[in-house]
């Protein structure tokens, strides 16, 4: 496996529910990020974590509850979602240190539809 | 209040033509910008970036220009072709501080590019 993984690819599930995204890269990055776009608005960060540690949480609700046990592995534990949370969950990595080094890597997204 | 804005969002280009995609910022502590290029179903790829030291970076048919003063971006690419087909968008960051791993982004531009 090379770059940023994602699984599932596409999520559907109710508001009930609780499952997990799940994100994983390969290529020697400490800092990973989750990003939600919905339809015809902006990617919008969620939460940044480098060396494992949440830098970043964009006001997000609590129902979206992230989770770095590494430096390659992330995860977004959802639970009681609402219709409105259904959109294109992106994760991304990248180096830390200098702006030069701030482009994000990203993964194919997971597709998720909450009924 | 949006920081990065796209202000077309969508353009059309005959193949071998130069396409011209445009971005506008706000925030005058943005110092990195990014372009990535997302094409159905996948993830934002990394395409090109630049730094606010300089006003151009080229890699390839793609091309950069930042207008520091004008608070503007834009991508060039020549000659265009059918493959370059895709949704652009423009990213913006902040070095050091608690901005630090924070991208902003444009709402996008989808290109189409005809043979």
């Amino acid at each position: 496996e090379t770059g940023v993984t994602q699984t599932p690819r596409h999520l559907v599930m109710g508001m009930t529910n609780k499952k997990s995204l799940k994100c994983e890269q390969h290529l020697g990055h400490n800092a990973m990020y989750w990003y939600k776009q919905s339809a015809k608005k902006p990617l919008e960060l969620m939460f940044v974590y480098n060396f494992k540690e949440q830098t970043e949480n964009n006001s997000v609700p609590s129902r979206f509850s992230p989770e770095c046990p590494n430096s390659s592995h992330l995860f977004l534990h959802l639970h009681t979602l609402q219709p409105e949370d259904s959109a294109l969950y992106l994760c991304a990595s990248s180096h830390t240190g200098t702006s030069d080094l701030d482009t994000q890597y990203f993964g194919p997204g997971t597709r998720l539809t909450v009924l | 209040d949006q920081q990065v804005k796209q202000n077309s969002p969508s353009l059309s280009v005959q193949e071998g033509r130069i396409s011209i995609l445009n971005c506008d910022y706000t925030n005058s502590m943005f110092d990195y910008f990014l372009w990535y290029k997302k094409y159905p179903a996948e993830g934002p790829t990394f395409l090109i970036s630049i730094s606010s030291i300089k006003d151009k970076n080229e890699d390839g048919r793609f091309t950069v220009f930042l207008n520091k003063s004008a608070k503007h971006l834009s991508l060039h690419i020549v000659p265009s072709q059918p493959g370059d087909s895709a949704v652009y968008f423009c990213a913006a960051s902040a070095a050091g501080g608690t901005s630090y791993g924070k991208l902003t982004f444009g709402q996008g531009t989808i290109l189409t590019v005809h043979p």
